[in-house]
């Protein structure tokens, strides 16, 4: 199993302003993700992040808006840019390792934007 | 494209078994998964089942797979009221087993005293 750690794990932040949200894993992962989670909502897939590459975004998700990295095996930033109230949610970091069927997430990062 | 459905509510009382339905359309997927989430907190593996069989029990937890009609249920029994929480149904996002998920609506599990 794969033990993940986010920060903040909430965070009440000014529209206009960008916040970076850490995910550790305690082990290396091959694979690395960050989910959405919109209130009410399930979980969207934001991209997966590729460690020493650009992250591959899904539909509806642009680099600008949601800049990624991945420096290494066990460690990703997700950074929420140029905030708006629509952007409050639920972030995620979520890992697995390719040929693994499990997927181990963070407990999420609660981010409020007023 | 890949979508997976479920049923938004579940109330039942303490003791009783609790039955959360998903669909899914992606035949292909080789495993399907349960996920629990808790007010506040991160989502948790409950349960898996791999799409070669049919059943899997787990202490309390069963899992029933039909792939002819594409559907997955998770039964709860003696539900206790620290089963309360949101129930997600999720299939793999496309072909390769890498951990990236497509989800459910998910259903929120209400258990009255």
């Amino acid at each position: 199993s794969a033990v993940i750690s986010q920060k903040p794990s909430r965070d009440i932040c000014q529209r206009g302003t960008s916040l970076t949200i850490q995910c550790q894993v305690d082990s290396q992962v091959t694979m690395m993700f960050w989910y959405r989670q919109q209130p009410g909502q399930s979980l969207t897939l934001i991209a997966t992040a590729n460690q020493g590459s650009e992250a591959t975004y899904e539909s509806g998700f642009v680099i600008d808006k949601f800049p990624i990295s991945r420096p290494n095996l066990t460690f990703s930033t997700l950074t929420v840019s140029n905030m708006s109230p629509e952007d409050s949610s639920i972030y995620l970091c979520s890992a697995g390792r390719t040929g693994g069927f499990e997927a181990f997430f963070g407990q999420g990062t609660r981010l409020t934007v007023v | 494209g890949e979508d997976v459905e479920q049923s938004l509510f579940l109330s039942v009382r303490e003791g009783d078994s609790s039955v959360i339905n998903c669909t899914y359309t992606d035949s292909s997927s080789t495993y399907l998964y349960w996920y629990k989430q808790e007010p506040g907190a991160g989502l948790q593996l409950l349960t898996y089942i791999f799409s070669n069989m049919d059943m899997k029990q787990d202490q309390r937890l069963t899992v029933l797979l039909n792939k002819k009609d594409k559907h997955l249920s998770l039964r709860i029994a003696d539900t206790q009221t620290g089963d309360s929480a949101i129930y997600f149904c999720a299939e793999p996002h496309g072909s390769s087993n890498t951990g990236k998920l497509i989800f459910g609506q998910g259903t929120t599990l209400q258990v009255k005293p």
